[in-house]
């Protein structure tokens, strides 16, 4: 089915490990974004991309990184894990323009301890 | 910066019945679109309905509708005849049609919607 895939769905991590969540397009989307889901919070964007090779900085960018070499890819690192970084992770992705909705992934629930 | 409110952390109904959630938002622009996403215990988010601001016509979509205020900036989620399947969080999110930040989502920080049997 097309639509956007998460991997992994769940993981624990130690406080300074690192990871990689992966997020895979295959609707040719230009846009591609991560968002972090907290209680009572609601979706914050972490970094978004609008093409294949560019990234930026979205509101909650600090403690992550991420890279678009590939425009149905959309990495986010984390170099070394803190508690607060204990979220729900959303990838999502776009066509260009403001009137689409997004697709998003099924998410990673990712606790750090 | 755009910003959503959802003033209602939960809400409940009853089977059948109908039941409103209420969202505004801030902004300084002419041109959006309004979204409603529902976000089941599965975790996935499934959008519901989307408004054009420039539309006065309030979308509807089987037992949704929405009742969109643009002077008021306020966004209502009307869901008539509740079922059992749609107690889930719901998030109402806002998107520029300017194409800064990716045309990024800002959304609200979700009603939780519980509907008894």
């Amino acid at each position: 089915n097309a639509g956007v895939t998460q991997t992994p769905k769940f993981r624990v991590l130690k406080t300074g490990q690192s990871m990689t969540l992966l997020c895979a397009q295959d609707m040719n989307h230009e846009y591609m974004y991560w968002y972090r889901q907290d209680p009572g919070m609601g979706l914050r964007l972490i970094h978004y991309s609008v093409g294949e090779g560019t990234t930026a900085k979205g509101e909650v960018p600090d403690g992550y990184n991420v890279s678009r070499l590939k425009k149905q890819n959309f990495l986010l690192g984390l170099e070394s894990a803190a508690p607060s970084q204990t979220s729900v992770y959303f990838c999502a992705s776009s066509w260009t323009g403001g009137g689409y909705g997004y697709t998003f992934g099924s998410g990673t629930r990712l606790t750090v301890v | 910066a755009q910003t959503v409110t959802q003033s209602q952390p939960e809400m409940s109904v009853q089977e059948a019945e109908t039941v409103t959630l209420s969202c505004t938002y801030d902004t300084s622009e002419s041109d959006y679109y309004l979204f409603w996403y529902k976000q089941p215990p599965s975790r996935q988010m499934i959008l519901v309905i989307r408004q054009e601001a420039y539309k006065q016509q309030n979308a509807t979509e089987n037992r949704f509708s929405v009742n969109f205020q643009k002077a008021a900036k306020s966004f209502s989620l009307k869901i008539s005849d509740s079922q059992l399947g749609d107690a889930a969080m719901y998030f109402c999110a806002y998107r520029s049609a300017r194409g800064e930040y990716g045309n990024k989502l800002v959304f609200g920080a979700g009603t939780i919607l519980r509907v008894k049997s």
